[in-house]
């Protein structure tokens, strides 16, 4: 039971948008950061989004993030092939003293 | 480039001791805070711990499912990260990743968090 709840998958074709919720609570989401990783199958995970909605350099823009009070989200415009991966949300949780993950959601590119 | 190499995995029974290792090239090592994070076989991320810096005086987090048994510690004179794992569990089996911890301010808001990670090694505890 992660302390972050994700959606354990969402799916879309080619060219659409979707998006991938991360619900939290106050000492969590409601008073951190939020962070985003995507990992391909076999591979490290992979820096995406970190502070709510900033890119690291490299991240194409069509990935993009939100937070509102407790939950954040991750949304992938203009769906790839490539983009088929699992991802995961992640915050400092005050009360754990610990940064805590989502279980993870596993993106299909129908 | 930044590079990290974790080493030190493998086959222990329970109850036994482990030590994993990480190289990191590529940036200033003694600046940056690292964690540990690991990922059992097909499930999500689990946070271990993290390591401060020099700065921060060298203080250590651990997640609540490893406090007393893990150790986190660092050499800045060797670049080195270090895991000692004892009292291991079957429940400890796991690829276990180093990651380098990107801090700073946004917009007023702190954040720490892993941006560059290792390859990962593989610990099985099993007897």
């Amino acid at each position: 039971q992660s302390v972050l709840t994700q959606p354990p998958s969402a799916s879309g074709t080619p060219g659409q948008r979707v998006t991938i919720s991360c619900s939290g609570s106050s000492s969590n989401i409601g008073s951190n950061t939020v962070n985003w990783y995507q990992q391909l199958p076999g591979t490290a995970p992979k820096f995406l989004i970190y502070s709510n909605n900033q890119r690291p350099s490299g991240v194409p823009d069509r990935f993009s993030g939100s937070k509102s009070g407790t939950s954040a989200s991750l949304a992938i415009s203009g769906l790839q092939s490539e983009d088929e991966a699992d991802y995961y949300c992640a915050a400092w949780d005050d009360s754990l003293n610990g940064l805590v993950f989502g279980g993870g959601t596993k993106l299909t590119v129908l | 480039e930044v590079h990290l190499v974790e080493s030190g995995g493998g086959l222990v029974q329970p109850g036994g001791s482990l030590r994993l290792s990480c190289a990191a090239s590529g940036f200033t090592f003694s600046d940056y805070y690292m964690d540990w994070v690991r990922q059992a076989p097909g499930k999500g991320l689990e946070w271990v711990g993290r390591t401060r810096n020099k700065a921060n005086s060298y203080t250590t987090d651990y997640a609540a499912s490893v406090k007393g048994r893990f150790t986190i510690s660092r050499d800045d004179s060797k670049n080195s990260l270090y895991l000692q794992m004892n009292s291991l569990k079957t429940e400890d089996t796991a690829v276990y990743y180093c990651a380098r911890v990107v801090a700073g301010y946004n917009s007023g808001w702190y954040y720490a968090t892993p941006d560059y990670w290792g390859q990962g090694t593989l610990v099985t505890v099993s007897s």
